[in-house]
């Protein structure tokens, strides 16, 4: 079974830092990584698909990167600003299971000015 | 173009009544998928469509629970008998197609409530 954890579970910073989140798998023979945010009240919303041929995605002041040997991938958010605020989740694709995700618990981010 | 919808967005029932949830996918999205996310746990898959069949269904927690999918497009999940502990949200999600090169978009979810 797929375990997906997710480090920290929760963080707070002021406006303008740069930060890194991290989530970690214990199944190496997964093939993509998808990162999510999380709006209180709110459904997901996609922000970051890795591929497994993949190491790296880039999306404005997001990157993410995966590293399937040591099963980590992180989510570095550049320049933060307070409507970053919200919980961000990883979620694993295994490829024997037919595209059902593996979720972590998320980290719960709070910027503020 | 519009996104994956859910209905109702709010649902609060008794214990013992049945209740059916309904996910409208993006257009075009042959896959469709049914995760729940309870208060303090993360989220947890529940079934997997593809067009009208379920090759997955080994998340569903009983046998009160079912899904059904119709004409590849409209999904219902149906808790008969529905218990406190089934109150969670409910996500659906839908992808163009299976498989783990396709991001899957999510819905609002709906937020069901047993009393």
């Amino acid at each position: 079974k797929q375990e997906v954890t997710q480090i920290p579970a929760a963080l707070s910073v002021p406006e303008g830092e740069n930060l890194v989140l991290n989530c970690s798998f214990t199944d190496s023979a997964i093939y993509n990584l998808q990162w999510f945010r999380q709006d209180p009240g709110k459904g997901l919303t996609s922000l970051l698909l890795i591929q497994s041929s993949q190491r790296e995605q880039t999306s404005g002041r997001l990157n993410a990167s995966l590293d399937k040997s040591s099963g980590r991938s992180t989510l570095y958010i550049a320049a933060s600003q307070p409507g970053d605020s919200a919980t961000y989740l990883c979620a694993a694709y295994r490829g024997s299971t037919l595209g059902r995700l593996y979720f972590g618990r998320g980290t719960q981010l709070t910027v503020w000015p | 173009g519009a996104g994956v919808s859910q209905s109702p967005s709010n649902k609060v029932t008794e214990k013992g009544k049945d209740v059916e949830l309904r996910c409208d996918p993006i257009s075009g999205h042959t896959a469709l998928y049914w995760y729940r996310q309870s208060l303090g746990q993360g989220l947890e898959f529940l079934i997997y469509f593809q067009g009208n069949s379920a090759p997955d269904k080994s998340g569903l927690p009983s046998d009160r629970f079912s899904a059904e999918r119709t004409g590849g497009s409209v999904s219902t999940l149906t808790i008969q008998r529905t218990q406190q502990e089934d109150s969670a949200v409910y996500l659906c999600a839908s992808s163009f197609a299976s498989g783990s090169s396709y991001e899957q978009f999510f819905g609002p979810g709906t937020r069901l409530t047993v009393l």
